[in-house]
């Protein structure tokens, strides 16, 4: 099993140019999310996909779009990129309620 | 979902066990204590959960107050490999689980 895999790992835009991170994960999970971690951070929330057809809004959701297009696979989208996006951007999968979750690797996404 | 408060920095000595706090003063009975840990800049990595009773897997222990209101991971005997971010997150009572990471202690394993 590959877990959860992001794509791509390494990224570079010039302000307002868009783009879409993809995100798929290979355990059957439900829920699915994505987080920013800017420089000495924590991460935080941008969206999240508690099933398979519905999206929800996290902590930081401006600027962003998201698509959950089958249980699989959740995508992020910037519409028109912002230096302020500059960050890593992990996605991550859980089986369901308190359960573990797990994460990406992580996309590092640089903004000019 | 309530709101965490860790050190942001310990040390430890290799081999001797590592003992993180974490405060939860405003959790509510339904949700979980979680820890995950964050090495270099790879995705957070889980390590363990508990609701009431003290947890114990391959990775560390859990002990959660009597009240509820702190916790502390232990990691039995540290390695170098140990030397990462930990965070303790409270949620996960309902709906999708929307854990809110804060900046974590930094652990680091001296030789």
């Amino acid at each position: 099993n590959a877990g959860v895999t992001q794509t791509p790992k390494f990224q570079v835009l010039k302000t307002g140019q868009s783009m879409t991170l993809q995100c798929a994960q290979d355990m059957n999970h439900n829920s699915m999310y994505w987080y920013r971690q800017d420089p000495g951070m924590g991460l935080r929330l941008i969206y999240y996909s508690a099933s398979e057809g519905t999206t929800d809004k996290g902590e930081v959701p401006n600027g962003y779009n998201v698509s959950r297009l089958n249980k699989r696979e959740f995508s992020l989208r910037l519409e028109s990129a912002a230096p302020s996006q500059t960050s890593v951007y992990f996605c991550a999968s859980g089986a369901a309620i308190n359960e573990k979750l797990f994460f990406g690797s992580g996309t590092q996404l640089s903004v000019l | 979902d309530a709101k965490t408060t860790q050190p942001p920095s310990m040390d430890c000595a290799e081999g001797r066990a590592a003992n993180l706090p974490c405060n939860h003063s405003t959790i509510s009975g339904n949700e979980y204590v979680y820890w995950y840990r964050q090495i270099h800049s790879q995705g957070p990595q889980y390590i363990i959960h508990g609701l009431k009773n003290n947890e114990t897997n391959e990775m560390a222990s859990l002990i959660i107050t009597e009240d509820r209101k702190s916790s502390t991971l232990i990691l039995p005997h540290a390695t170098l490999r140990d030397t990462a971010v930990y965070y303790c997150i409270v949620g996960g009572a309902k709906g999708a689980q929307k854990l809110v990471f804060g900046q974590g202690t930094r652990l680091t394993i001296n030789p």
